[in-house]
Parts: C-alpha cells; structure tokens; sequence
C-alpha cells in the first residue's frame, strides 16, 4: 500500500542547530512529493516541492530537502534553527494527477534558545 | 487578499445538530479539497470536487456532505454531529487539469476548529 512515515513525532533542537526531519515513503513508483509547515492555529503553507528536475530542493525559510530514490526517502534539513522555526510539519505525497495527497503523521519541531 | 477563506474560524455546537462550514477560493484553481485534522494533528483528506464534479470520497460517514455550487466554492454540511466529529477541517484548492501539472500543490485554508459537546 501507498504510505509515507515521518519518524519521530517531536524532533527538539538548539536555536543555530542543524534541523533533520526524516520523511520516507512506501510506493513502488516514485510519488510526487511535499514538505508544508504549520504554525499554531493556522493551516498548511508549503514549505518545498519535488518536481524531478533536481533531487536537491531548496524551499522557503532556509529549508531543504534532498530526494533519495534508492532509499524512498526525501528528508527535509536546515543548516540553522530559528525559534520561528518551531512548528509542526508535514510530509505528504500524491501518486497520481488530481490524487489526494497523503500525509505522514506530521513531527513538531521546538527550538531552544 | 486571501487565497482560500473559511467561514466560520470557530464552531462550537451541542450533539445531534447540523451545522455548515464554508470554504472559498480566488486562486482560479479547478479542485477542491475537504481535510479533517484530529487532534493528534493527523491529517486525512474527505472529499475532493473537480469543477463541481465529485472525484474523492473516502470512507466518511453520509452525515457528511460536500456541496460545491460552482468551482470557487466547495462547502461542507454535516448533520447529527457526533462528538468524534470534533476536529480542525481545513479546505484546500489546487489546479489539477488543463494547465495544472503533476506537481501542483495545494493551497489551505486557515482551519475551522469544530468542537462538539
């Protein structure tokens, strides 16, 4: 079955820290794939897409996520935390044209200061 | 200007009622979708409309129903609630077709928080 799997449901850093949030996918073709961002009470803002054309993807707000066929895995990194950075996000995918997107279990990512 | 608007923010109702969430977009896109958020923050889509055309139903209970008069608007009516229906819905829009590619994302609204009591 179609998946995609966050590993860790709450992932703390240091402010100026690297941030690593794992996102991997089950699927025997590759899907189409997104990274969103949530603030408290609002909703869903992207953050990054894969469009094939590189597999190095650079979002806004510093973030980027690098995708790894051999390993199903498109995980999203930023070299330096911010405490604005603290936030839930969310993995998602989609398999096909007009398909819903599915979306992993999300991770809440704190920065300490 | 907002791209995808929903009405009402906040929606708090005793069981058994009826009640209706709206959901616009001025983004011009030709799909739209229904979210619910538990509160875990776990996300599962409901519904989607093409063009006032119904293309994604997941297994929701038939007290739910999506109404989208034109392709700007899809809204959500839910009758008899239940306590488990208590959630943020949060509406979505994307272009899909003539135009839309693969790799459009979609574009959310701000939440409804529904709480049942």
């Amino acid at each position: 079955a179609q998946s995609v799997t966050q590993l860790g449901s709450h992932v703390s850093v240091s402010e100026g820290a690297l941030v690593l949030l794992r996102c991997n996918y089950s699927s025997s073709v590759p899907p189409y794939l997104f990274w969103y961002v949530q603030y408290p009470n609002q909703g869903l803002q992207l953050l990054l897409k894969y469009t094939s054309a590189a597999t190095l993807v650079k979002g806004i707000n510093g973030f980027e996520a690098e995708f790894k066929k051999s390993e199903t895995s498109f995980h999203l990194t930023k070299p330096s935390a911010h405490m604005s950075d603290a936030a839930e996000y969310f993995c998602a995918v989609k398999f096909n044209q007009g398909g819903k997107l599915i979306f992993g279990q999300g991770t809440e990512l704190s920065v300490k200061p | 200007d907002t791209a995808v608007s929903q009405t009402p923010k906040y929606l708090v109702t005793q069981m058994g009622n009826d009640k209706s969430i709206k959901c616009e977009q001025n983004l011009g896109h030709d799909t739209m979708y229904w979210y619910k958020q538990d509160s875990k923050k776990f996300l599962k889509i409901m519904f989607s409309y093409n063009n006032k055309e119904l293309i994604i139903n997941e297994t929701v209970p038939n007290r739910f129903s999506p109404k989208s008069p034109d392709k700007a608007h899809l809204n959500l009516h839910i009758n008899s609630l239940e306590l488990g229906d208590s959630a943020v819905y949060f509406c979505a829009s994307s272009q899909e077709r003539a135009g839309g590619g693969l790799y459009n994302e979609q574009f959310f609204g701000p939440g409804t928080r529904l709480t049942v009591l």
